[in-house]
């Protein structure tokens, strides 16, 4: 089985340009979710999609962050314009269904460098 | 809100002798607890996790952990380490009230030759 694929792996940018991750979750996988892992913490819930539809974005900094998932399938998050402080490891995670008791399937990660 | 706590940034092991990763943890109503490994530019791997029933809860690499829900705590235990144990732990809680989970900052095992 395929695990939860991203791209691009590293990227580089100066503050104020704009950036785009992308996922693809587990096959089949209902829930797909963005996470900020900013060096010395622990993951950040962004955002939570149950098929195509937001779950939770409560923690989501919508004046520069957002995202899709198109067909319920990829899913896109989108920095613009980005900040200094928006350097981190940003991973997509999928799980099965909505049942917050399931396990959770992370991708490698992008590292993002604002400078 | 619901939290976790990993006290220790670091433990630090011998090859061969027990070790223990404590994580304890805050929410409301019954958790669902993880145990998340990440090795270097790697993702995060599911090592375990307590939905309900038996308290002692076996995982993978040999890794098992115990729900103490007077101390709130999930403490992760393997009997023996290996030098390939070496990498970052992650707790991590949800629960039906909360929803989303939420993960400690993480502790770094290092086990030594």
């Amino acid at each position: 089985e395929a695990g939860v694929a991203q791209s691009p792996r590293y990227k580089i940018i100066e503050k104020r340009q704009s950036v785009a991750f992308w996922c693809n979750p587990i096959s089949g996988h209902a829930t797909l979710y963005w996470y900020q892992q900013i060096l010395g913490q622990g993951p950040k819930l962004l955002i939570q999609f149950q098929n195509n539809g937001v779950v939770d974005d409560s923690q989501l900094p919508k004046d520069r962050f957002s995202a899709e998932r198109l067909k319920g399938v990829d899913s896109t998050l989108k920095i613009q314009p980005a900040k200094l402080e928006d350097s981190a490891v940003y991973l997509c995670a999928s799980s099965p269904g909505q049942q917050y008791q399931e396990t959770q399937y992370f991708g490698p990660g992008t590292r993002l460098l604002v400078l | 809100a619901q939290s976790v706590a990993q006290p220790e940034d670091q433990v630090n092991v011998a090859e061969g002798n027990p070790l223990t990763v404590k994580c304890t943890y805050s929410v409301s109503g019954n958790p669902y607890l993880f145990w998340y490994v990440q090795y270097p530019n790697r993702g995060l791997q599911f090592l375990l996790k307590y939905i309900t029933g038996d308290n002692l809860v076996k995982g993978s690499y040999g890794f098992e952990a115990e729900f103490n829900k007077s101390q709130t705590s999930f403490h992760l235990k393997k009997p023996s380490a290996l030098v390939s144990d070496s990498a970052l732990y992650f707790c991590a809680v949800s629960n039906t009230n909360a929803g989303k989970s939420t993960f400690g900052d993480g502790t770094t095992l290092t086990v030594k030759p």
